[in-house]
Order: C-alpha cells, then structure tokens, then sequence
C-alpha cells in the first residue's frame, strides 16, 4: 500500500518568515495530493491541493508544488502569521482512501 | 451549517461495552468515509461508502466494527466489546464522488475514551 513520509515533525519560524513542510510518497498510482490543517481539537480542513497532472498550484499565501519524477511533494507557506500556527498533514490518494503522513506542527512566533 | 456533522463530540465508556457514532455527510456528497485518529498521528483509513454500498474495508477494522450507510446519507459506526485500544477520534469524511472531484471534507470527529 501507500505510504506517506513528512519531514519535519516540528517547525518553528518567525513571523513573515517563509515555512517548507516535505512530504514523499511510495506508490507511483497516487494521483492527488491534498494538504491539510487541523488546530487543536479541531477538525482537519483542507486547505490546498494538487493532481499529478499539474507540478505547482498557488492560493494567496500558500502553495504547493509536485515532481512526480521523485514521488514528492511540498507545502510553502510565505509572510507566516501567528494564526498559521497548527498542525499540518500531507496526504496522497490513488483512488478513495487518503494516506496521511503524521504531521508537522509549526509554530509562528509573533 | 451545511458541512459533515458528527455526533456524539465525545463518549467515554468502559471496556467491554458497546458504542455507535453518527456520521452526516454534506448532503450532495454520495461517498462517505472513515478514518481514525490517534494523539500525534495523521488519520487512518477505516472504510468507505459509494451511496449505500460499503467498497472497502481497512485491515485496521476487527471484526468488532461494523459500518452502515442505510439509505446512501448518513452512515455510523459501531464497536463492540470495546478496548482501551479503541481510543481515538473518530472523523468522518464526504466527498462529491462524481469521478472529478477529489476532496474530502472532514466532520469534527467523535472523541473515543474506553476506561
């Protein structure tokens, strides 16, 4: 089956700061690749997502790019806010089921 | 509010007993799924529904789990014979499922304690 890495498990920046967050797949079928933010005792909400068929993706501050080559796929954050503190998970999906990396938890600092 | 509701947010129980969680899903979205969550993971898929048809199933489902969706809306979730193992959110998802919209939208998931 899939499996899904995400490197780091920790993020601190300072505020304005840019943040990367990695993530590699194994299963070269995978063809949509969501990411998604979950605050403490919160929901998961999808905030940006990408298909194989495209290589970079851009809403606002947030982005994410794709090389399909490598099976990996990041998360870039620009001009980071305190409110952009959570945890932030990568996924990678075939078909239905999305496989979860196990998260990043990234901390703005004001 | 017309996004995935989950009911109860929380259930404490004790080992051994049964427990049933509710799941409804944003009303046009015909799949439904299941995952799990545990303290610092990212979800694990359970199972998932196409309408009323459950199409797959996790190895992470015992036997103890049985998942319906009667009418192709809202679906739950049962554990028998709980364990402390058991802990967990719950969190249920939905999407389109029209073969071009990929997104899933998560409920805020149901907060297992088995004692």
């Amino acid at each position: 089956g899939e499996n899904v890495e995400q490197h780091p498990s920790t993020l601190s920046v300072q505020e304005g700061d840019s943040a990367v967050i990695k993530c590699t797949y194994s299963d070269s079928a995978s063809n949509y690749f969501p990411w998604y933010k979950q605050e403490l005792g919160k929901r998961p909400q999808l905030i940006i997502d990408i298909r194989s068929n495209v290589g970079e993706k851009k809403d606002q501050r947030i982005a994410v790019t794709l090389n399909k080559t490598a099976k990996h796929f990041s998360l870039h954050i620009t001009e980071t806010q305190p409110e952009d503190s959570a945890v932030y998970f990568c996924a990678a999906s075939g078909s239905y089921q999305l496989t979860f990396g196990k998260g990043t938890k990234l901390s703005v600092i004001p | 509010d017309t996004g995935v509701s989950q009911n109860p947010r929380h259930k404490i129980t004790k080992r051994g007993q049964n427990v049933t969680f509710r799941c409804d899903p944003i009303s046009e979205h015909n799949r439904l799924y299941w995952y799990r969550q545990t303290l610092g993971q990212g979800p694990e898929f359970l199972t998932y529904f196409q309408n009323e048809a459950q199409l797959e199933k996790s190895r992470l489902l015992s036997d103890r789990f049985s998942a319906e969706r009667p009418k192709g809306s809202f679906s739950t979730l049962e554990i028998q014979r709980t364990e402390q193992g058991d802990s967990a959110m719950y969190l249920c998802a939905s999407s389109l499922g029209d073969g071009q919209s990929y997104e899933q939208y998560f409920g805020p998931g149901t907060r297992l304690t088995v004692t």
